[in-house]
């Protein structure tokens, strides 16, 4: 079974500077993706990045970047040039490739942007 | 293009009754997932549904039934509706199932008092 554990409730930040969010997964399989979801007050879930498994590049999103450590099964998101309007949920998420579209989601982290 | 779109936007409703909930997907996304998302919670996967069939559940007890119809719309159903039900409930769509991102709609808030 895939389980996906974000052990940072709550992360702040000023606007501007950089934030990582820590997320771990737990799965005996080796090829899977990995997801993060942005939710903001308007509830819309917004994909942010994602991470094939089998790529050991991080993948980068404008100021959006991961580094995933496959071995240590950790999957952090790096937000750079911190904005506004990056303030959300933000949801780490997994699937395995070839099964079906079940995202395990984790419990979510809550960013907050400070002027 | 329009992306995800979930009828109703919010929905109130009585212990005991049934409710539907309707999603359609983004234009060419022929596979359609439903989630319910707890307030406080990730979302959990309920249903997945490529071609009309069946292709994933969650656990989640038979009061919860889904069906995909030949334009790839795709509709929630809950039965004997308590308390617990009350939560966002998301669709998402993608193009083929496994493979590929899942896009969200903003979601169905279901109250049951």
């Amino acid at each position: 079974a895939q389980t996906v554990t974000q052990s940072q409730p709550e992360m702040s930040v000023q606007e501007a500077e950089t934030v990582t969010l820590s997320c771990t997964y737990d799965t005996s399989e080796s090829d899977y993706y990995l997801f993060w979801y942005k939710q903001p007050p308007s509830r819309q879930m917004i994909l942010v990045i994602r991470q094939e498994a089998y790529k050991q590049q991080n993948a980068t999103e404008n100021r959006f970047s991961v580094n995933f450590q496959k071995a240590a099964k950790s999957f952090s998101l790096k937000i750079s040039d911190s904005q506004l309007g990056d303030a959300a949920m933000y949801f780490c998420a997994s699937h395995l490739q070839g099964g079906s579209e079940k995202l395990v989601f984790g419990k979510g982290t809550k960013l907050t942007v400070n002027p | 293009d329009a992306g995800v779109t979930q009828s109703p936007t919010h929905l109130i409703k009585t212990r005991g009754q049934h409710v539907t909930l309707r999603c359609s997907p983004i234009s060419g996304h022929k596979s359609v997932s439903w989630y319910q998302q707890v307030l406080g919670q990730g979302p959990q996967f309920i249903f997945q549904y490529y071609e009309k069939e069946e292709r994933g559940r969650g656990n989640f007890p038979d009061r919860f039934s889904a069906r995909q119809f030949p334009n790839y719309s795709s509709e929630l159903n809950v039965n004997a509706l308590l308390l617990g039900d009350s939560a966002l409930y998301l669709c998402a769509s993608s193009l083929l199932p496994g493979y590929s991102e899942q896009y969200f709609g903003p979601g169905t808030r279901l109250t049951v008092t």
